[in-house]
């Protein structure tokens, strides 16, 4: 079993759409929480960082950790075409070693 | 402020050759790491370097090494090439080490193997 699961999707909405992306982890020890977004032919862009459980919201994004469920998840509001990417959820027990889910390509239709 | 940069952004290489791999963090950045991704086992630490030192290591075998200089600039070596080191090999880079803190990644350097 891998210590991150999310679903690769692909996952197609209709701009304006709110999206939900999860992620479910089984390592009871990790506390730090980071979604990543990546655009085709670059690197992971860091969108949202979280401690431990709760909310937090940054313009139309929202991160939420369950550590009683283990279970991640990032909304995104009024989708837009340029939110087209693949989404990375990655926890961290503190050290700097990330373990990434495998990503969910998502795609926003005009 | 610069983000990070990494060089070569593309190589081609044979197998039994050897590769190295360039990255500059970003400015007042002291942690470097080092990521594979491939299309089937995704994003997979290498190892992370701290004041020169190798604070963290993935399960990588030993072909894959590093080194950090004293300006936190870090290259990231490969020897005997195998068909499977294809991939995209990535480089990450945070204020400190520990404690969780937020990486910011290049786009990679894109290695193809022959």
């Amino acid at each position: 079993q891998k210590e991150v699961e999310q679903d690769p999707g692909p996952l197609s909405v209709p701009e304006g759409a709110i999206v939900s992306l999860n992620c479910t982890y089984s390592n009871s020890a990790f506390q730090y929480f980071m979604w990543y977004r990546q655009y085709s032919r670059k690197g992971p862009e860091l969108l949202m960082y979280t401690y431990s459980s709760g909310n937090k919201e940054d313009g139309r994004f929202t991160a939420q950790v369950d550590k009683s469920s283990k279970y991640i998840s990032l909304f995104i509001r009024d989708s837009q075409p340029s939110d087209s990417a693949t989404y990375l959820c990655a926890p961290t027990r503190g050290a700097q070693k990330l373990v990434f889910g495998q990503g969910t390509r998502l795609t926003i239709n005009p | 402020k610069a983000g990070v940069t990494q060089t070569p952004r593309y190589l081609i290489k044979t197998r039994g050759q050897q590769v190295t791999l360039s990255c500059s963090p970003i400015s007042g950045h002291r942690s470097v790491s080092w990521y594979q991704q491939t299309p089937g086992q995704g994003l997979q630490f290498l190892f992370e370097y701290f004041s020169e030192t190798q604070r963290n290591k993935g399960n990588f075998p030993g072909r894959f090494s590093g080194r950090q200089f004293s300006n936190s600039r870090s290259e990231m070596n490969v020897s005997t090439l195998e068909l499977g080191d294809s991939a995209l090999y990535l480089c990450a880079s945070s204020l400190e080490t520990g404690q969780g803190q937020p990486q910011h990644f290049g786009d990679g350097t894109r290695l193809s193997i022959l």
